[in-house]
């Protein structure tokens, strides 16, 4: 099946500092990108759908200068954590979509990135 | 807006034996609905899909149905092993809002 990867799986930053986060699809091509986050014990919840050349979807409430996406190429988005704090704290999970595959609308999810701001 | 329940939110049962989780889902204009594992700490593993047409999908032990209609899918898992232990997850992909949203999720924990 479609392969997703995520770099790096965790991270440990400093409170104020930036940290990127990379997704790409490995052997397909994906106009479009998901980014998830989830808290401990928690379900996943959507925080912005990415199109590749054209600005994020934010979802209500997630801020977009807070939580940088750009999805430059095919294969690749990225979301950047501007101005940590530790309350930004979470598991980031990036998923994409093979609208090539025949199976409609599969969602193929990377292994996640942990992120731990002090 | 599409809102995904999962019932129950914790199961513990003995090894081997059989279990349904169930998953609804408030508007019925999906795409699809897929169950995911997660282990803790890690990422979502795809366990099945089913497109809206679809009725059921099978792998192995699991076997997934979807009423469309009702607003309801349940997994089915035979024989569960301590293996099996992990969280399910459902998500419906929503044609409203082409979006996908999860349900929270059952803990499955098999008792060896």
């Amino acid at each position: 099946g479609a392969v997703v990867s995520q770099h790096p799986s965790w991270v440990i930053c400093k409170s104020g500092t930036s940290v990127k986060i990379e997704c790409r699809s490995l052997d397909f091509q994906a106009t479009t990108m998901f980014w998830y986050r989830q808290f401990p014990k928690q379900s996943l919840m959507l925080m912005a759908t990415s199109n590749e050349g054209s600005k994020a979807t934010y979802e209500q409430g997630v801020e977009k200068d807070k939580f940088l996406i750009n999805h430059a190429s095919l294969t690749l988005s990225t979301l950047t954590v501007t101005s940590a704090h530790p309350e930004d704290s979470s598991f980031y999970i990036c998923s994409a979509r093979d609208h090539t595959s025949g199976v409609a609308y599969e969602q193929y999810f990377g292994p996640g990135t942990r992120l731990t701001v002090t | 807006k599409q809102e995904v329940t999962q019932i129950p939110a914790a199961l513990s049962v003995p090894e081997g034996e059989n279990l349904v989780l169930n998953c609804s889902f408030t508007d019925s204009a999906i795409y699809n609905l897929q169950w995911f594992r997660q282990d803790p700490g890690k990422g979502l593993t795809s366990l099945l899909l089913i497109q809206s047409s679809q009725r059921e999908q099978t792998s192995g032990r699991l076997n997934a149905s979807l009423d469309k209609s009702s607003g309801r899918s349940t997994l089915y898992i035979a024989a569960s092993q301590p293996g099996d232990s992990a969280t399910y997850l459902c998500a419906v992909y929503d044609t409203g809002g082409f979006k996908t949203i999860f349900g929270a999720g059952t803990r499955l924990f098999v008792k060896a």
